[in-house]
């Protein structure tokens, strides 16, 4: 049981680039979040999706687009790679109700240059 | 709005010491709170959660924690700390419509030999 899978791990964009980061799981979670990690800031929610085909912001959507075409897949997309867009990425999942966990993956370090 | 603090930044504690991380939440009603670990280049684990019933929460790896609704707190412990312990530990708080999690900004660990 692989639980949340993200690819890829690690990635070095250009300013300007764009790129897709994905989130896999296989535990038929209705729930799939994408985060950011900063030095001494914590996990700030990026977007997050309440089942397949939804999609909401979160607290530090600017810059970032996300879709969830299919239930077990999150895909988060920036379409023009800033430097302040350098952080560590976690994807999450969880069941339909709220006093569940969220289940995470292991991280995205993404650089730009 | 609904926040979670966790006072200390950094704690070092000697190797077999009792442990104990701060966790103060903001929120009206009975909240859902987790504490999760993290350790280097590794996503979020879960250690324990509380949502109703019994204050004291028992987790994996021998932590606890108590849920005390007069201070807002929600405190997380272990009575004899193990070098493999050190890692990042994060409280968090469901928010009121039950949708995310709204994380502290964490609390590193070391631990002293």
């Amino acid at each position: 049981n692989a639980g949340v899978t993200q690819t890829p791990k690690f990635r070095v964009l250009k300013t300007g680039q764009s790129m897709t980061l994905l989130c896999a799981q296989d535990m038929n979670h209705e729930y799939m979040y994408w985060y950011r990690q900063d030095p001494g800031m914590g996990l700030r929610l990026i977007h997050y999706s309440v089942g397949e085909g939804t999609t909401a912001k979160g607290e530090v959507p600017d810059g970032y687009n996300v879709s969830r075409l299919k239930k077990q897949n999150f895909l988060l997309g920036l379409e023009s790679a800033a430097p302040s867009q350098t952080s560590v990425y976690f994807c999450a999942s969880r069941q339909g109700y709220s006093n569940q966990p969220q289940h995470f993956g292991d991280g995205t370090r993404l650089s730009i240059l | 709005a609904q926040s979670v603090t966790q006072p200390d930044i950094h704690i070092t504690v000697s190797e077999g010491a009792s442990l104990e991380l701060r966790c103060n939440y903001s929120y009206g009603a009975t909240p859902y709170l987790f504490w999760y670990v993290q350790s280097p280049g590794q996503g979020l684990q879960l250690l324990l959660k509380y949502f109703s019933g019994d204050t004291l929460v028992q987790g994996i790896k021998g932590f606890e924690a108590e849920f005390k609704r007069s201070q807002s707190s929600f405190n997380l412990r272990k009575p004899s700390v193990h070098w493999s312990d050190a890692a990042e530990y994060f409280c968090a708080v469901a928010d009121q419509a039950g949708t995310a999690l709204i994380f502290g900004k964490g609390t590193t660990l070391s631990v002293s030999s």
